[in-house]
């Protein structure tokens, strides 16, 4: 099973900064199937990052995604105040799906 | 608008059985890929469950291999979740997911609570 490990686990930001979120795999993944997720506190996860690069349907061009092979990236260029939240990367192998733990992004 | 409600969660003891539903609308169910991820409390997401369009391709995690069953009847837009031999660490949020570059949709969950 390809383990996903998310860094940092927490950052406490300012509305503007520019946010890096870090995903790296235990093993080669298939940029295909490497998505990024954002969770607000009791809502549901959504879909931001597909194929490791394409933005979902809706989501606003301050969100990036980057990378290849085991170093992967969410780039946010702006915090703007709704995208304090958790995130998470994810990816397809060997018929099974895998989450990382998860970056917390807060208000400093 | 594409909706998944889940229903079927509750309150039940280990070693006991619970059977998750979700039900679809607002798309064409039966043309896509559907999986179940769960949410312990406080915890991070994960994957549980997979099944292809036709039923025929199924994946399991294997901390539920041999406990749990995925299956969807595509004539009532429906996919289910059996889950057998509940463990206190079966315990959370149980999401139904699309899956169409990645997990496109989901549900608002259906909360599972193994306890005596």
């Amino acid at each position: 099973e390809i383990v996903l490990t998310q860094s940092p686990g927490t950052l406490s930001l300012s509305p503007g900064e520019r946010v890096t979120l870090s995903c790296r795999a235990s093993q080669s993944v298939d940029s295909s199937y490497l998505a990024w997720y954002q969770q607000k506190p009791g809502q549901t996860p959504r879909l931001l990052i597909y194929g490791a690069s394409s933005r979902a349907t809706g989501i606003p061009a301050r969100f990036s995604g980057s990378g290849s092979g085991t170093d992967f990236i969410l780039t946010i260029s702006r915090l703007e105040p709704e995208d304090f939240a958790v995130y998470y990367c994810q990816q397809y192998g060997s018929s099974s799906w895998t989450f990382g733990q998860g970056t917390k992004v807060e208000i400093k | 608008e594409v909706q998944l409600v889940e229903s079927g969660g509750g309150l039940v003891q280990p070693g006991g059985s619970l059977r998750l539903s979700c039900a679809a609308s607002g798309f064409t169910f039966s043309s896509y890929e559907m999986n179940w991820v769960r949410q312990a409390p406080g915890k991070g997401l994960e994957w549980v469950s997979y099944i292809n369009t036709g039923g025929s391709t199924i994946y399991y995690a294997d901390s539920v291999k041999g406990r749990f069953t995925i299956s969807r009847d595509n004539a009532k837009n429906s996919l289910y979740l059996q889950m057998n031999s509940l463990r206190a660490e079966d315990t959370a949020v149980y999401y139904c997911t699309r899956r169409k570059y990645n997990f496109d949709y989901w549900g608002q969950g259906t909360l599972v609570t193994v306890s005596s």
